[in-house]
């Protein structure tokens, strides 16, 4: 059963533009929320994350919105550039645990 | 500079030779897991240790062993290798719950 959803492969936004990825989640025990950006032969890198008692976190360009009535969250980038271009993991976990469960990924490129 | 160091990058091996991939990380992290990656799966926690000598299994550990015998190394044994290990596996660690996770560059894994 996938705790964590990204019911989107992919997505294709014009240079500029805004992206938004979205995520949904089963298990209310989740507390934490992380989006992780990856590039070809390359580990996962920390984009942003957001603690189950805010709602909104913002850092530069890029916002995590979360909705814990709906069990979703979404990634905001505005405006999206071509170096965006990456694969996005969003990642839950519940407090007192390790366990990091992941999405399926959603590949986003950025046109000119 | 803090990191999180996996080896070999890849790796291709006969069915049922026993293999270890190795994992150190320098920012002296209590928590350390594994993951591996595969098309259309996303990330999958295999293990994960919370402390030295503390290790858990996560959602896929059917064929894998772990250890943490110091709080910087978490060696992956595969003890006796099936190709549908075949996959991209990466190691992270974390400094505590609800804090981002650091990645490897990963280790691509074939077994024939």
């Amino acid at each position: 059963d996938q705790q964590v959803k990204q019911n989107s492969p992919s997505l294709s936004v014009q240079e500029g533009r805004i992206s938004i990825l979205n995520c949904d989640y089963t298990n209310s025990m989740f507390d934490y929320f992380l989006w992780y950006k990856k590039y070809p032969a390359e580990g996962p890198t920390f984009l942003i994350s957001i603690s189950s008692i805010k709602d909104k976190n913002e850092d530069g360009r890029f916002t995590v919105f979360l909705n814990k009535s709906a069990k979703h969250l979404s990634l905001h980038i505005v405006p999206s550039q071509p170096g965006d271009s990456a694969v996005y993991f969003c990642a839950a976990s519940a407090q007192g645990t390790d366990k990091l469960i992941f999405g399926t990924g959603t590949r986003l490129q950025v046109f000119p | 500079e803090a990191q999180v160091t996996q080896n070999p990058r890849y790796l291709i091996t006969v069915t049922g030779k026993k293999l270890t991939v190795t994992c150190s990380q320098n920012m002296n992290h209590e928590y350390m897991s594994w993951y591996r990656q595969d098309p259309g799966l996303g990330l999958r926690q295999i293990y994960y240790s919370m402390n030295v000598e503390v290790t858990d299994k996560g959602d896929v550990p059917e064929g894998y062993k772990v250890s943490r015998k110091e709080k910087r190394n978490f060696p992956l044994i595969l003890e006796s290798p099936s190709p549908n290990q075949t996959s991209l596996y990466f190691c992270a660690s974390r400094g505590t719950e609800n804090t981002e996770a650091f990645f490897g560059q990963g280790t691509r894994l074939t077994v024939v």
